[in-house]
């Protein structure tokens, strides 16, 4: 089975630009997250999907930020424009749907994305 | 609001133990995890406890909790150079249910051989 899948790997813009980083979660998870982690810093999440609709996104910075899930699969979260705090590796993560007791929602996260603004 | 903390560099020979600790400050924290991250790759899922249990062991990985110190450490027995990775306390709170985790800065751990 696939993981998590992120594209890009890496990717490095100029200040004022705009990026596009895309997230395949694993088949069938509804729950799919962003997360980004700052140099140095903790990993801070961003946005929680389930299937197409926001459930949380109050960890979204500003409005540069803009995440869509258009079909409830993959997601995709826009920068622009791009600023140089905007610099990290940004996660995403799949999780199932449905509460079994005792689960621990595993959150399942691909490679990441590496964004450098300069 | 919510907070996780972790020292940021541990350094251990090869065979000795490792101790990674992290402190949180939701007291309503249900799940508690450890991931790993290895060079250019994902989070892995090492290990989790529930907050009701004190102590969970899996191989060569002990997590001890702590509820009243909030306190959360992982043990690796025996560490190999493989170990070599950074490692991620979590955490998620009860009012979060299948929702966001709450991550420390991550503890780089380097295995000397």
């Amino acid at each position: 089975e696939a993981g998590v899948t992120q594209f890009p790997s890496h990717s490095v813009i100029e200040k004022g630009q705009t990026v596009t980083l895309r997230c395949d979660p694993i088949s069938g998870h509804d729950n799919l997250y962003w997360y980004r982690r700052v140099m140095g810093k903790e990993i801070k999440f961003l946005l929680h999907f389930v299937k197409e609709s926001k459930q949380d996104e109050s960890g979204m910075p500003n409005n540069r930020f803009l995440a869509e899930r258009t079909g409830g699969t993959y997601s995709t979260l826009k920068v622009q424009p791009a600023e140089l705090e905007d610099s990290g590796v940004y996660f995403c993560a799949s999780s199932q749907e449905g509460r079994t007791s005792g689960s621990s929602y595993e959150q399942y996260f691909g490679p990441g994305t590496r964004l450098t603004v300069t | 609001g919510e907070d996780v903390e972790q020292s940021l560099f541990l350094s251990v020979r090869e065979g000795d133990s490792s101790v990674i600790n992290c402190t949180y400050t939701d007291s309503s924290s249900t799940y508690l995890y450890w991931y790993k991250q290895e060079p250019g790759a994902g989070l892995q899922l090492l290990t989790y406890i529930f907050s009701n249990m004190d102590m969970k062991q899996d191989q060569r990985l002990t997590v001890l909790l702590n509820k009243k110190d909030k306190h959360l450490s992982l043990r690796i027995a025996d560490t190999q150079t493989g170990d070599s990775a950074i490692y991620f306390c979590a955490e998620k709170g009860q009012y979060n249910q299948g929702g966001k985790l709450i991550f420390g800065q991550g503890t780089e751990l380097s295995v000397k051989p």
